[in-house]
């Protein structure tokens, strides 16, 4: 059974750039969800992709927006680019409806704002 | 009030003893509980879930639940110096599919 994976392992920009996060989702999941983890702090929910629509959105501005193919996999984008939004961009996916909050995450994307 | 709140520790157990974690969550509706384990550097691993008030073991494992107290808990018995991490708890509203993590306590077991 393949987990889930993400691309890019790091990636660093520049304030104001724009970046886009990758991730596919383990075999038999349906529901992606996104989450920031800063450093020494717990992971914060950005947003949940279930059937290709936003399923749920935490406290995280416009320009946090994100896409859910019909393969399931997804991607997370961000615009203009601030030096608060370096951190660890985890995603998690989970099985089939009813079991959306058992979530397993990806390994991760470091991303670095200069 | 935070949604979910952990001792951040550090906590440090001599090897072979029991690491006794805990958790409060503040939304007293809600209804799935989880522990994941996160090693420096890596992303989080998730070991326990609980739905129902009371004990459920897994190995050396045990997550406890009361949700009278809204209070969620992670023994690990036997410690091994694998086990230094940080522990992260989340919580599930109801209704919701989103969690809520606590900033986590880390784990040092000492040889």
């Amino acid at each position: 059974e393949t987990g889930v994976t993400q691309s890019p392992t790091h990636l660093i920009k520049t304030r104001g750039q724009q970046v886009t996060l990758r991730c596919s989702s383990q075999s038999g999941h349906n529901t992606v969800s996104w989450y920031q983890q800063a450093l020494g702090q717990g992971p914060q929910f950005i947003f949940q992709y279930y059937r290709e629509e936003e399923n749920g959105r935490g406290n995280f501005p416009p320009r946090f927006s994100g896409l859910q193919f019909p393969n399931y996999s997804s991607e997370l984008n961000v615009n203009a680019l601030e030096l608060d939004d370096s951190a660890l961009y985890l995603c998690a996916s989970s099985p089939m409806q009813g079991q959306g909050d058992l979530q397993f995450f990806g390994p991760g994307t470091r991303l670095t704002v200069l | 009030q935070k949604e979910v709140e952990q001792n951040s520790g550090p906590l440090s157990v001599p090897e072979g003893a029991i690491a006794s974690l805990n958790c409060t969550y503040s939304d007293r509706g809600s209804q799935s509980f989880f522990w994941y384990r996160q090693y420096s550097g890596k992303s989080p691993e998730l070991i326990m879930f609980i739905y129902s008030n009371g004990d459920k073991e897994d190995g050396r494992f045990t997550a406890q639940l009361n949700k009278a107290s809204q209070y969620v808990s992670l023994l690990i018995r036997d410690s091994q110096p694998s086990d230094s991490a940080t522990y992260l708890c989340a919580v599930s509203p109801p209704n919701d599919y989103k969690l809520s993590f606590g900033a986590g306590t880390t784990v040092t077991v000492r040889a």
